[in-house]
């Protein structure tokens, strides 16, 4: 199984900060069609997964365009230009280029 | 508007079956895929398996043995079922709509503990 390794696994930021969070995966997502299925998704306190990003770098629908994602290969950043309060909760990046569908452990963000 | 609520029990006993349904509104299961993702208390989220828009399912090996995933489509509806249960399986499990490598629209999730 593909493994995703999320850093750092807590982040702390005061409000207008920006910051970033790695996934670096055990092999290559890009896949045979030529697209890279990696995702990243927030899940707030007591709330379902929502999606922020798809293939690496495109912003779902109604997600604030402080969200930026970026990276290639095996190597994915995920950026937040100006925290905001409503920011808080745990980001995970997901692939679904090999099968199982694998997720990384997670990165918390607490909001000083 | 898309929405997707997962129905089943809070309480399961040791060894018995696990039994969810998925209802899905604001898209056709013919179309869309669904996948079944859960979430033990505290943790991670781990995929289990999907049914996908063509009526064939997927499974992740660690429960293959365990899980069934079906559908009524009349219904719009998909089912989970898996059976053994250990305390380890207590978790949140999701049903969440895929197209194309992406999980973006999740339902509220059911929380299952499974009791000795």
């Amino acid at each position: 199984d593909v493994v995703l390794t999320q850093t750092p696994p807590t982040l702390s930021a005061t409000i207008g900060q920006s910051v970033s969070i790695s996934c670096r995966s055990s092999q290559s997502l890009l896949d045979s069609d030529g697209d890279t299925y990696l995702n990243w998704l927030l899940q707030r306190p007591g709330q379902s997964p929502q999606l922020l990003i798809y293939s690496v770098s495109n912003l779902e629908s109604g997600v604030p365009n402080r969200f930026s994602g970026s990276g290639s290969e095996t190597d994915f950043t995920l950026k937040i230009s100006g925290v905001e309060a409503e920011d808080l909760g745990v980001y995970y990046c997901m692939q679904a280029t090999h099968a199982p569908l694998t997720f990384g452990s997670g990165t918390k963000l607490e909001i000083k | 508007q898309v929405q997707l609520k997962e129905t089943g029990p809070d309480l399961v006993q040791l060894t018995q079956t696990l039994s969810i349904t998925c209802t899905v509104s604001g898209f056709s299961l013919t179309t869309y895929n669904v996948h079944w993702v859960r979430q033990p208390p505290g943790k991670g989220l781990e995929w289990m398996g999907a049914m996908w828009n063509g009526g064939g399912t997927d499974y992740n090996s660690a429960f293959k043995s365990r899980l069934s995933i079906s559908r009524d489509t009349s219904k719009s509806q998909v089912f989970l079922k898996m059976n053994s249960l250990q305390t380890d399986d207590t978790a949140k499990y999701f049903c969440a709509r895929g197209v194309m490598g992406i999980t973006d629209y999740w339902g509220q999730g059911v929380m299952v503990t499974v009791s000795s």
